[in-house]
């Protein structure tokens, strides 16, 4: 079945570090990889997504990921965090075909930025 | 102007009634969803309807039936509630366009908390 595996569960840094959240999912197939993110009693944004072309996408806020192919990998980063980064990130994978929609998510990281 | 709205934002009610929660999108998209967030954040996909066709529905235990009277409404209706339905509902929809390309987008979310 199909999965997806967020490695960091809960990230605490300090204001200006650098964040790297990871993503791995399990599906030969086909996918379009998304990053929401969950501020403190808010619903999902869509924070970035891959579909096709070129590997390294960026979203708002200053976050990027980048499409490994070959590591099932799409990892989230922000090179400098700010405070109210604080949410909870989750990642999502959708297989290109089929055409249902349906989203798998990972388990989601919580991000916690000290001031 | 509200993308994905939802009604209630707090539902809170006894075990065994009967709830519905009700949501809208006014983006014109064909597809809606329904999550269930439970109380470690994981989101897993319970229904998804596209244009008032039932296409997903994810193992959900038959006292939940969606009911979408056209592709801008996508209602959520519970029977004899029990304490583990407690949990957070997000509706989402979206345009589900040939080659699956289609984004997902959230409403703010139903807390449901059954005592």
């Amino acid at each position: 079945a199909q999965s997806v595996s967020q490695h960091n569960h809960h990230v605490i840094l300090s204001e200006a570090a650098s964040l790297e959240l990871g993503c791995n999912y399990s599906y030969g197939g086909t996918v379009n990889l998304f990053w929401y993110v969950q501020y403190p009693g808010q619903h999902l944004q869509l924070l970035l997504k891959y579909f096709s072309g070129d590997p390294l996408v960026k979203g708002i806020k200053g976050f990027e990921a980048e499409f490994i192919k070959s590591k099932f990998s799409f990892n989230l980063r922000k090179p400098s965090v700010q405070w109210s980064d604080t949410a909870e990130y989750f990642c999502a994978v959708k297989r290109r075909s089929g055409n249902t929609g349906k989203l798998i998510f990972g388990q989601g990281t919580t991000l916690q930025v000290k001031p | 102007d509200t993308a994905v709205s939802q009604t209630p934002k707090y539902l809170v009610t006894q075990m065994g009634n009967d709830k519905s929660i009700k949501c809208e999108q006014n983006l014109g998209h064909d597809t809606m969803y329904w999550y269930k967030q439970d109380s470690k954040k994981f989101l897993k996909i319970m229904f998804s309807y596209n244009n008032k066709e039932l296409i997903i529905n994810e193992t959900v235990p038959n006292r939940f039936s969606p009911k979408s009277p056209d592709k801008a409404h996508l209602n959520l209706h519970i029977n004899s509630l029990e304490l583990g339905d407690s949990a957070v509902y997000f509706c989402a929809s979206s345009q589900v366009a040939s080659g699956g390309l289609d984004t997902q987008y959230f409403g703010p979310g139903t807390r449901l908390t059954v005592l």
